[in-house]
């Protein structure tokens, strides 16, 4: 199946910076969805980018979809602790048509 | 219901048993997912449900994991004869369609002694 590369695999910034985390394929990617799992926790579900060159963003969260569809960036502005956490990227795994590849997932960590 | 459900959330079971895992998904999902997260690694794609169609087993590891879905609702992984590295966590998942976000439920954590 299509194999997505994530980085960087671990973060660690102070309360009030920024964070980005990207995901690369070497195929062009039909759809990428963003999950994050809290410590503990199971993943969530955060947002799905479909359209080429696509800026989504959720509160202090933008997303967006290159215009080769081929990578994306999760970017969050001015961390809180409650953004601890680790973030996925997902893509369509082509042998299974419709189940999902994960990343490895950005680990982030945010101290006060 | 509300959300995923899966029991049990904890399973401790000696090498060589069999466990039998399930999820009850949301209600009118028609997809259902199994994934396995080994500590601090991703996510790995077991097997998939859609509907009534033959479910897709690509991801199943070896011919001791089975898993099975009644009625298009809940389903059942099943592991033989089990291994210690087989230990993990096991996610389901359910969507409204495919190509759709997942909602999780909170896994099952399997330990094998």
């Amino acid at each position: 199946g299509q194999q997505v590369m994530q980085i960087p695999q671990y973060q660690h910034v102070q309360e009030g910076e920024d964070f980005t985390t990207y995901c690369n394929s070497s195929t062009t990617l039909s759809n990428i969805q963003w999950y994050k799992q809290r410590p503990g926790g199971h993943p969530v579900f955060l947002i799905q980018l479909v359209k080429s060159g696509e800026v989504k963003k959720q509160k202090r969260l933008t997303f967006q979809f290159g215009e080769a569809k081929k990578n994306s960036s999760l970017h969050i502005t001015a961390t809180q602790t409650t953004d601890v956490g680790t973030y996925f990227c997902a893509v369509p795994n082509s042998n299974s048509g419709y189940a999902l590849n994960f990343g490895k997932g950005t680990s982030l960590l945010v101290t006060p | 219901g509300a959300g995923v459900s899966q029991s049990p959330s904890n399973k401790v079971t000696e090498k060589g048993k069999d466990v039998e895992l399930r999820c009850d998904p949301i209600s009118g999902h028609t997809a259902l997912y199994w994934y396995r997260q080994s500590l601090g690694q991703g996510l790995e794609f077991l097997i998939y449900f859609q509907g009534n169609s033959a479910p897709d087993k690509s991801g199943l590891p070896s011919d001791r994991f089975s898993a099975e879905r009644t009625g298009g609702s809940v389903s059942t992984l099943t592991i033989q004869r089990t291994q210690q590295e087989d230990s993990a966590v096991y996610l389901c998942a359910s969507s409204h369609g495919t190509l759709r976000g997942y909602t999780f439920g909170s896994g099952t954590r399997l330990t094998v002694v």
